[in-house]
């Protein structure tokens, strides 16, 4: 299967950070890459689709790119909201998967 | 407006059946892919199924081949999930999502819970 790796694990900022995340692919999956946001307690909600493609009613402070095997997702300014977890996950090939996610909490 | 309500989850024993399922809401159900995605506690996120809106095709995790089967109820938009020989490692909180291979997982519901234990 298509293993997502997520870098780092976890990553502690302040309100008003940029923020970088990583996902890479083991084999390519072109641009059929999403990412996801996951509060406690709550369903993920979809960002970004097909890499760089913002979902209906996500603020432009995100913002996706890559392709092929290497992706990420940046937050030019975190808001005290952004304080999540973040998923990756393919659709381009079975099994589709998913990262293990990166952790965003407060410093 | 897109709902997804997820059903049917309860406590079962190894080696037991559940059917989950999920009425949608809100959009054509027969064009879109539609999926279930599972999280046990603390844990991050696991594809379990997919079929597709344009041919009725299915794929499955491998954790779960040959146990689960997807299946979809277009006269009243219904996805349901058929588990069967049901284990430890598949207690978990289940979503029903909109999206799959042709589409992506943009709508979730909030899941339905399916524990396994003796």
């Amino acid at each position: 299967e298509n293993v997502l790796t997520q870098s780092p694990v976890t990553l502690a900022l302040s309100p008003g950070e940029r923020v970088t995340l990583s996902c890479r692919a083991r084999q390519s999956v072109g641009n059929f890459l999403a990412w996801h946001q996951q509060k406690p307690g709550q369903a993920p909600r979809l960002l970004i689709y097909e890499a760089s493609k913002r979902a209906t009613g996500i603020p432009a402070r995100f913002s996706g790119s890559g392709s092929g095997t290497d992706f990420t997702l940046t937050i030019s300014s975190l808001e005290p909201e952004d304080f999540a977890v973040y998923y990756c996950q393919q659709n381009a090939n079975w099994p589709l998967t998913f990262g293990g996610g990166t952790k965003v909490e407060i410093k | 407006e897109v709902q997804l309500v997820e059903s049917g989850g309860t406590v079962t024993r190894p080696g037991g059946s559940l059917r989950i399922s999920c009425v949608a809401s809100g959009f054509s159900f027969d064009y879109y892919d539609m999926s279930w995605v599972r999280q046990t506690p603390g844990k991050g996120l696991e594809w379990v199924s997919t079929i597709n809106g344009n041919d009725g095709n299915t794929g499955y995790a491998y954790s779960v081949k040959g146990r689960f089967t997807i299946s979809r109820d277009s006269a009243n938009n219904f996805l349901h999930l058929h588990m069967r020989n049901l284990k430890g490692d598949d207690t978990a909180l289940y979503y029903c999502v909109r999206g799959g291979t042709d589409s992506p997982f943009d709508y979730w519901g909030q899941g339905t819970v399916v524990t396994v234990s003796s």
